[in-house]
């Protein structure tokens, strides 16, 4: 099975208005970390946001938001007022336990673009 | 800021040459990670390594090695490059053996004809 699942290839969302990015994990292990990563076209990743399997609140930086949802295994990505820069490719992780050296399965990516 | 970086953005390679792929990180960091980026696929992970000298085989280590002298550089090398190779190469670092957000060098699109 696969450990993450983004189920969006494709989105469109215009520009100032609110976009959710999909994202539903699957593990065991009661410690675990979430991520979200953006790949411009330029190809280097970037790291948004983290949220740990015991915080209690929604992480939040800046614009971007993560809705953890434990019980249903999801980990949305809300991207506020797009704006044009926004469009990118946008990757799920998830790091299993406190071992692996930081070791986090990808998901397939979702491809978002912001229209003017 | 955390800066990794990657030998090259784009390289052409012919059928069973070796090849090395190197990354530096200029952070101290313990971590280091080597993956692959194919269309459809999302990232996988190759090889990583938490120490000087320490290296883990990652989820598709088959045709690959990795080498790590040095804390700050982590290479990748490809024995005898095939075809099936060809694809973006993504090296990333992390702090240390506990801290989760990896940071990414700007890749290397590998073609092997």
């Amino acid at each position: 099975a696969q450990k993450i699942t983004q189920t969006q290839p494709g989105m469109f969302v215009q520009e100032k208005e609110a976009v959710t990015l999909d994202c539903t994990y699957d593990t065991s292990d009661p410690s675990y970390g979430l991520f979200w990563y953006k790949q411009p076209s330029s190809g280097e990743m970037i790291f948004l946001i983290y949220q740990g399997s015991y915080d209690q609140q929604n992480a939040t930086e800046g614009r971007y938001s993560l809705n953890f949802q434990k019980a249903r295994k999801s980990a949305n990505l809300v991207i506020s007022a797009s704006q044009l820069g926004d469009s990118a490719m946008y990757f799920c992780a998830m790091r299993e336990g406190n071992t692996n050296a930081g070791k986090s399965t990808f998901g397939d990516g979702t491809t978002l673009t912001v229209k003017p | 800021d955390v800066k990794v970086t990657q030998s090259s953005r784009y390289l052409v390679k012919r059928t069973g040459e070796k090849v090395f792929l190197e990354c530096v990180q200029d952070m101290d960091h313990e971590n280091m990670f080597w993956y692959r980026q194919d269309p459809g696929l999302g990232l996988r992970l190759i090889y990583f390594s938490y120490d000087v000298k320490m290296k883990e085989k990652g989820d598709i280590p088959e045709g690959y090695s990795v080498s790590r002298e040095k804390k700050e550089r982590f290479s990748l090398i490809l024995e005898s490059a095939s075809t099936n190779q060809t694809s973006m190469y993504l090296c990333a670092s992390s702090l240390h053996r506990e801290a989760d957000t990896q940071y990414f060098g700007p890749g290397t699109r590998l073609t092997v004809l």
